[in-house]
């Protein structure tokens, strides 16, 4: 079954305690993004990534990291977490044969607070 | 800069009756349009895709969207909603010149039996 898994589904931590939701895909996408969504303010996008070793940053990448070593794995990495970063989080995947405008699938999400 | 506007937040229609959610983009060509649902603790689904080739786009559950350039608007319709079409609606835009998505703030709809 075609897929976006994310890891964990939920997460409660502590200001400053690294931690890292993975994210993989098995569709063999070359595009893969993370968003953060909060109330009242849809879903932004925190980073990209148009293939293995290619990220960019999104419209609010700060306090956020991504590595892109392997084509179905797009880890998101927050360093030192913070209560602001307490949110839902999704990545999602798509092709890139059709340019920008293809069809993403979202993983189920992950919600995480930070104490 | 480019941008999408979800002219509501909330829609609140009885079941049986039309449903509207209107989206309106800023954009200096015809862009690439989506219109995505999210139902209560899931992820998001596409319902339709906009590329240019036909200016109205039938997508999934009845949902429809008519792009009319003239009036910068892609607004999301459907004859009659059902109770299962109670979400979160996002339209969102694919930015010109790069691959950043940018959503819609979403309308959530409210489907009353």
């Amino acid at each position: 079954e075609a897929q976006v898994t994310q890891n964990p589904r939920y997460l409660i931590t502590v200001t400053g305690k690294k931690l890292t939701v993975t994210c993989s895909q098995n569709m063999n996408h070359e595009y893969m993004s993370w968003y953060r969504q909060d109330p009242g303010l849809g879903l932004r996008q925190i980073y990209y990534s148009m293939n293995v070793e290619v990220t960019d940053k999104g419209d609010v990448p700060e306090g956020y990291k991504v590595s892109r070593k392997e084509k179905r794995n797009f880890p998101l990495i927050l360093e030192s977490p913070s209560p602001n970063q307490t949110s839902l989080y999704f990545c999602a995947s798509s092709f890139l044969g059709q340019g920008r405008g293809d069809i993403q699938y979202f993983g189920a999400g992950t919600r995480l607070s930070v104490l | 800069a480019q941008s999408v506007t979800q002219l509501d937040s909330h829609v609140s229609v009885s079941e049986g009756t039309p449903v509207l959610l209107r989206c309106n983009y800023s954009s200096s060509y015809s862009p690439s349009l989506f219109w995505y649902v999210q139902h209560p603790n899931k992820g998001l689904q596409l319902l339709l895709k906009y590329t240019s080739a036909a200016t109205l786009v039938k997508g999934i559950n009845g949902f429809e969207a008519e792009f009319k350039k003239s009036e910068t608007s892609f607004h999301l319709t459907k004859p009659s909603a059902h109770m299962s079409d109670a979400a979160e609606y996002f339209c969102v835009y694919p930015g010109a010149g790069s691959y950043q998505l940018t959503f819609g703030k979403g309308t959530k709809l409210s489907v009353i039996p």
